[in-house]
């Protein structure tokens, strides 16, 4: 095991389309988390999952956004009815909850034309 | 809410010169301090962290001490090389939160020049 693993690297789309966005965490580690990262800032925090169970959501995360984590293994996040302002670098990070060490994904960039 | 603030850059060095990276924070609680390096092309790794006051943490010739007296947390390394150009974000977490959920500062960005 490398890492963790992001799908599709870069996302191209207009605005108002769908996009979905793929995370594999380490495989042993039963936390993962969602952060979003625009130019030039730190990342900000979207939501964490333990296991299958989504336990927190940021205000930051808006109704068009939906994260999943079906079998408590990989994740996805969808945005639905892009904007513009969505344009950012999408970070999913994971972790065991004995350590809470994070480990980060190289990361997913999505542009809104 | 919980921020932290970082010095602004980007920071241009010489190989071998001493480097400082101020940062500072608010919170409520008890966080949590550590120090994040995203080299070019890579994620978010962690360098270096502290989990209570006093303590210093360090890794590959990094150091930083959790004051709290003045709520800071600077990164320092005596003789820089070019390889540690990248940017480095600084970071706090309040576990009294439920989860290492953490705030980030909005970066620093090294440049080393032979």
């Amino acid at each position: 095991d490398t890492g963790v693993s992001q799908n599709p690297r870069h996302k191209i789309t207009k605005r108002g389309q769908n996009v979905t966005f793929r995370c594999d965490p380490i495989s042993e580690h039963n936390r993962l988390y969602w952060y979003r990262q625009t130019l030039g800032q730190g990342p900000e925090f979207l939501t964490y999952f333990q296991n299958e169970a989504q336990l927190e959501k940021s205000r930051l995360l808006s109704d068009r956004f939906s994260a999943e984590r079906p079998k408590g293994s990989f994740s996805t996040l969808e945005i639905q009815r892009t904007e513009q302002g969505d344009s950012a670098m999408y970070l999913c990070a994971s972790s065991l909850v004995s350590t809470g060490e994070l480990f980060f994904g190289e990361g997913s960039r999505l542009t809104v034309l | 809410g919980d921020s932290v603030t970082q010095m602004e850059g980007p920071v241009t060095l010489s190989e071998e010169a001493f480097l400082t990276i101020n940062c500072t924070y608010t919170a409520t609680g008890y966080p949590s301090l550590f120090w994040y390096v995203q080299y070019p092309g890579e994620g978010l790794q962690l360098l270096l962290k502290a989990t209570k006051a006093d303590d210093k943490g360090s890794n590959k010739g990094f150091e930083a001490t959790y004051r709290k007296e003045t709520t800071s947390f600077h990164l320092e390394k005596g003789s820089v090389q070019v390889s540690d150009s990248a940017v480095y974000f600084c970071a706090l977490s309040d576990f009294g939160q439920g989860a290492q959920k953490l705030v980030f500062g909005q970066g620093t960005r090294l440049t080393i020049n032979p």
